[in-house]
């Protein structure tokens, strides 16, 4: 079935250093796929996304593209702040589904 | 706020009693999805609403469970004789049909059960 693997943190990185966060996944066909960011008592929020293969999503500094060859789509930025500090969520929905399947979440702590 | 919002955002209960969380989606959105998160874990899908109509349940989706949007708008989220296993944070996204991708979440009940 759908599924997503994602790096298990927790991640503490220094101020201006460089972030990845490995997500891979398996699918049927083309889903699409997704980096959510969750700050401490807030709600899901996209952070990007991209639709089809080699698509390269972008938002905030964070970038991720659509690897179909070994299909996986890595969060990367590369000079994280302290307020990116967060839970950063994997997902993708299938091409012909409605819901998403979510990896388990990677929390990133940036220290200054 | 035109977000998606959620009432209550916390919830204590007693074990056998009934709970019901609401959820209010982005005005315009005609779909409404309803997951579900413990912890350390990623949100896991429970059932969505086109419009009125429930169109996907999940297997996790227990006969204790029950979900209604009744004009469209609102929905509700309906847990009966709870248990220690349903403590989680339930969480509600909403979209337009046609644009599935753009889901936006609201910000959570937590559930403990005592």
């Amino acid at each position: 079935g759908d599924s997503v693997t994602q790096m298990e943190g927790p991640v503490t990185l220094s101020e201006e250093a460089f972030l990845t966060i490995n997500c891979t996944y398996t699918a049927t066909g083309y889903p699409s796929l997704f980096w959510y960011v969750q700050y401490p008592g807030e709600g899901l929020q996209l952070l990007l996304k991209a639709t089809k293969a080699d698509d390269k999503g972008s938002n905030k500094g964070f970038e991720a593209t659509y690897r179909k060859e070994t299909t996986s789509f890595h969060l990367e930025k590369g000079s994280v702040q302290v307020s990116d500090s967060a839970v950063y969520f994997c997902a993708l929905l299938p091409l012909a589904g409605n819901q998403f399947y979510f990896g388990t979440g990677t929390s990133l702590t940036v220290i200054p | 706020d035109t977000g998606v919002s959620q009432d209550p955002r916390h919830k204590i209960t007693k074990r056998g009693q009934n709970v019901t969380f609401r959820c209010d989606p982005i005005s315009e959105h005609n779909r409404l999805y309803w997951y579900r998160q413990t912890l350390g874990q990623g949100p896991e899908f429970l059932t969505y609403f086109q419009n009125e109509a429930q169109l996907e349940k999940s297997r996790l989706l227990s006969d204790r469970f029950s979900a209604e949007r009744p004009k469209g708008s609102f929905s509700t989220l309906e847990i009966q004789r709870t248990e220690q296993g349903d403590s989680a944070m339930y969480l509600c996204a909403s979209s337009l049909a046609g644009t599935k991708n753009e889901q936006y979440f609201g910000p959570g009940t937590r559930l403990t059960v005592t």
